[in-house]
């Protein structure tokens, strides 16, 4: 079956602008989460998305934010965009929410490497 | 913030030999799970133990929990220049946070 698929790959935008971010979970996963990856910070949990509620969300401040539509795809959207979000956004999918009692290992899609200049 | 933290935070093995990585974690836990990830791609799921399972074993994996410890650890037997990558344990309680990683590099 298809994997977690990432769009765009790569992405170069400047300071003030904003950016979508697609994720199209694996067929049949309704939990779609959001990972924020940086040399310093590592891999930092944004939000999580169950049946298109927001279920969870990190600590980001509110340009960061997410939505999940009816067929478990996922959007982030970030805007006034700043040099420190230059990052590998990464988006997760699994069968069950997180924090479930039986949980399920999470699909990660190759990611979207995001350069503020 | 993080929830797990693995050590050491980097490992270098020749190929054949063992390598051995740990995690401790702060709260109760529902599961914790294992991920690979290679050179700034996506990660790979590993294995995932649940907190009433003490030992796991996928392959040349060997993972362990001791829950009364907030500790578990990955043993990669045998390893191969292949298993050079960065490892990352995820605990799954409210939400799944995952620690700094241990980066692996086994020597052909």
């Amino acid at each position: 079956k298809a994997g977690v698929t990432q769009t765009p790959r790569y992405l170069i935008k400047t300071r003030g602008q904003q950016v979508t971010l697609s994720c199209s979970p694996i067929s049949g996963h309704r939990s779609v989460s959001w990972y924020q990856q940086t040399p310093g910070q590592g891999l930092q949990f944004l939000f999580e998305y169950f049946s298109e509620t927001q279920r969870n969300k990190g600590n980001f401040p509110g340009r960061f934010s997410g939505r999940q539509f009816s067929n478990s795809r996922s959007e982030m959207n970030v805007s006034t965009l700043e040099l420190g979000d230059s990052a590998l956004y990464l988006c997760a999918s699994s069968l069950t929410r997180q924090g479930s009692p039986v949980g399920y290992g999470y699909t990660f899609g190759s990611g979207t490497r995001l350069t503020v200049v | 913030s993080q929830q797990g933290e693995e050590d050491p935070q980097a490992l270098s093995i020749q190929e054949g030999e063992n390598a051995t990585m740990n995690c401790s974690y702060k709260t109760s836990i529902n599961n914790l799970q294992w991920y690979r990830q290679n050179s700034g791609r996506g990660l790979v799921h590993l294995i995932l133990i649940r907190s009433n399972e003490r030992e796991k074993h996928s392959g040349r994996l060997r993972v362990t929990l001791d829950t009364s410890k907030k500790s578990s650890s990955l043993l990669i037997t045998a390893s191969r220049a292949a298993d050079t990558a960065s490892y990352f344990c995820a605990t799954d309680q409210k939400d799944m946070r995952f620690g700094a990683g241990t980066r692996l590099t086994v020597k052909p």
